[in-house]
């Protein structure tokens, strides 16, 4: 079965840092582009950052930017979003999403895993 | 960044409606927009990709329209179970940006 599987959620200090993961199965996964995408409690969907196949790539958006790094392994099946200084507004459920890439630079993000949350309060 | 509107915010039907929502992007981005649906306490899931093109066991009620800059999504004759709420998301730029979702209720 195909499946992510996020995890490393949890409580911390504003100012703080969190290392999520996202295990992959059931898939190439060195083969596909993945995505972090996050949502604010009661909020809509919120893109954060990607990386390519090889890693060589990567893009942020600008609420993140400095202050989050997203790798990955594809050895050992996996992807990463290291957060540093964290604020009450990074509050939201990370979800990691993988890129299907339907040719003629169509692409969307067909799997999903189940989302871990973080919570920045004191 | 690319700004998509989704219009309306929430709308309520019965089953068996057809409902419309609207995406609006900022700038052109040709066909690549995607449709996701999302039930509370799930992830989303991708429904239509490449603005009208129906991701593999998605039922044909749903249907997208559009390019440049407007887009649809169409749900015929609709199930209990798409009661949802519904996202559009633009993959034209690397800043990938989604609309603010339409809430779909149960009239």
């Amino acid at each position: 079965e195909v499946q992510l599987v996020e995890s490393g959620g949890g409580l911390v200090q504003p100012g703080g840092s969190l290392r999520l993961s996202c295990a992959a199965s059931g898939f190439t996964f060195s083969s596909y582009e993945m995505n972090w995408v996050r949502q604010a409690p009661g909020k809509g969907l919120e893109w954060v950052s990607y990386i390519s196949s090889s890693g060589s790539t990567i893009y942020y958006a600008d609420s993140v930017k400095g202050r989050f790094t997203i790798s990955r392994d594809n050895a050992k099946n996996s992807l990463y979003l290291q957060m540093n200084s964290l604020r009450a507004e990074d509050t939201a459920v990370y979800y990691c999403a993988r890129v299907y890439r339907y040719g003629e630079g169509v692409d969307g993000f067909d799997i999903w895993g189940q989302g871990t949350m973080v919570t920045v309060s004191s | 960044d690319i700004q998509m509107t989704q219009s309306p915010s929430s709308l309520s039907a019965s089953v068996g409606d057809r409902v419309t929502i609207t995406c609006r992007a900022s700038q052109s981005i040709s066909s690549y927009l995607n449709w996701y649906q999302q039930k509370p306490g799930k992830a989303p899931k991708l429904l239509i990709h490449a603005a009208s093109s129906l991701q593999s066991g998605v039922p044909s009620r749903f249907s997208g329209r559009g390019s440049g800059t407007d887009f649809t999504l169409t749900i015929s004759n609709l199930q209990p179970e798409d009661f949802a709420t519904y996202y559009c998301q633009q993959s034209y730029s690397t800043l990938i940006t989604f609309g603010q979702g339409t809430r779909l209720e149960i009239k």
